[in-house]
């Protein structure tokens, strides 16, 4: 089945301690990138990556880490999580059409609830 | 960059057609324009994508006139189900070529009995 898994689903953690988030796909997507789900805020992208080895800021990059050395994986790393770190965060990918600056369609992790205390 | 704009909510009724407007005033030459739809504690479901005129599928119609400022999704005789938040997305170009997409805060649609 086509889709895109992320774990943990919850995760309650403190201030300050690392934790990572992964996200894997098995549909062969170029593109991958990391929101964040905020009451009243919608979707903010944190990061992208439009193929291995290469990743961008979103609009809100501050306090997160990615990486892409795979193209099926790409985790989003919190270094020291901070209580407004708290938030629910998709995971997504897609192809990329050739030629045209734009990304197809997306298709979204079920979601990982991140508390931190 | 390219930023939406969309109503906070709207209500309709079961078997009513629904048309919600994203506007877009600066998007770019390249830009297309995705919408989703969202339920509670779920990721976000793609609707529908087009670059102009008119795209039609399954289950909604995808209207942009020609200076592509805005974007109208249309839902065909909506029911409970469709009741959910909907959100206007437009493809952005940044230096290099590559994309940051930008989602606008979304629409929530009530559809009552």
């Amino acid at each position: 089945e086509a889709q895109v898994t992320q774990n943990p689903r919850y995760l309650i953690t403190v201030t300050g301690k690392k934790l990572t988030v992964t996200c894997s796909q098995n549909m062969n997507h170029e593109y991958m990138s990391w929101y964040r789900q905020d009451p009243g805020l919608g979707l903010r992208q944190i990061y992208y990556s439009m193929n291995v080895e290469v990743t961008d800021k979103g609009d809100v990059p501050e306090g997160y880490k990615v990486s892409r050395k795979e193209k099926r994986n790409f985790p989003l790393i919190l270094e020291s999580p901070s209580p407004n770190q708290t938030s629910l965060y998709f995971c997504a990918s897609s192809f990329e059409r050739e030629g045209a600056a734009y990304v197809g369609e997306q298709f979204f992790g079920p979601g990982t609830r991140l508390t931190v205390l | 960059l390219a930023k939406t704009t969309q109503p906070i909510s709207m209500d309709s009724y079961e078997g009513q057609e629904v048309n919600i407007t994203c506007s877009h005033n600066n998007i770019a030459t390249n830009d297309y324009i995705t919408w989703y739809q969202q339920f509670p504690s779920q990721g976000p479901r793609f609707i529908i994508q087009g670059y102009k005129t008119k795209v039609t599928n399954e289950v909604a119609s995808l209207f942009i006139p020609a200076d592509r400022k805005s974007s109208t999704l249309s839902l065909p005789r909506v029911s409970l189900s469709d009741t959910a938040v909907y959100y206007c997305l437009v493809g952005d170009i940044v230096s290099g070529g590559y994309n940051k997409l930008i989602f606008g805060a979304g629409t929530r649609l009530a559809v009552h009995p």
